[in-house]
């Protein structure tokens, strides 16, 4: 079954520092992944995906996620945290088999608060 | 280009009533697909669509029923609404072309309250 964890619920970063954002999955087959953010009252953004190659993906908005197979995790990052990334991030993973190519299956999310 | 849009952006409602949200793409994307957020849940499937008159179930298809007569629509109709269903829901569609894997587009939302 496919599957994906965001262990924290909230994650606080100081404007300036680096932030973090984890994920592991659980798949069969070849993962594909995507991270995308939800801002108050808004839809979700897709921000980056794996799906092969490099395992340092770049994204939107300067966030950038490590794909790591050994740890089975898809960890967002930044450099640099903004105010303006205050939002909640979801981690997903694509199901490749055949007969449901195309679901996404969504972890619950974590809510970032970045502080001046 | 308007992409995709939901309506209405809030509905309430009682009890029992049968209610329709609606989505729109004019992306012509092939696959459609309906989530509710729920807090401590995230996002769950609750149907999709391959193409038109394709649909299939998804994590929590129970009281709804949806339909694809046309590629650039997918509306979702709750049959006799349950205060359950009280949740935000989200519309989405993929261009979903053999071999590619590409990301889904969001609509922005509908807020349904079942009184």
């Amino acid at each position: 079954a496919q599957s994906v964890a965001q262990p924290e619920d909230q994650v606080n970063v100081a404007e300036g520092n680096p932030l973090t954002v984890k994920c592991t999955y659980s798949v069969s087959g070849n993962p594909y992944l995507f991270w995308y953010v939800q801002y108050p009252n808004r839809g979700l953004q897709f921000l980056l995906k794996y799906i092969t190659g490099d395992n340092l993906v770049k994204g939107s908005y300067g966030f950038e996620a490590e794909f790591n197979k050994s740890q089975t995790s898809f960890h967002l990052k930044k450099p640099s945290a903004l105010v303006s990334d205050s939002a909640l991030y979801f981690c997903a993973v694509r199901d490749s088999r055949g007969s449901t190519l195309g679901r996404l299956y969504f972890g619950r999310g974590t809510q970032l608060t970045v502080w001046p | 280009d308007a992409g995709i849009t939901q309506s209405p952006r809030y509905k309430i409602t009682e009890t029992g009533r049968q209610v329709t949200l609606m989505c729109h793409q004019t992306w012509s994307h092939s696959y459609m697909f309906w989530y509710r957020q729920d807090l401590g849940h995230g996002l769950r499937l609750i149907y999709y669509s391959a193409a038109a008159d394709i649909t299939d179930k998804g994590e929590v298809p129970d009281g709804y029923v949806v339909s694809r007569s046309k590629t650039e629509n997918f509306p979702l109709t709750l049959e006799s609404a349950t205060r359950s269903q009280t949740s935000v829901y989200f519309c989405a569609s993929s261009d979903q072309v053999s071999g590619s894997h590409n990301e889904q587009f969001f609509g922005p939302g509908t807020r349904l309250t079942v009184l």
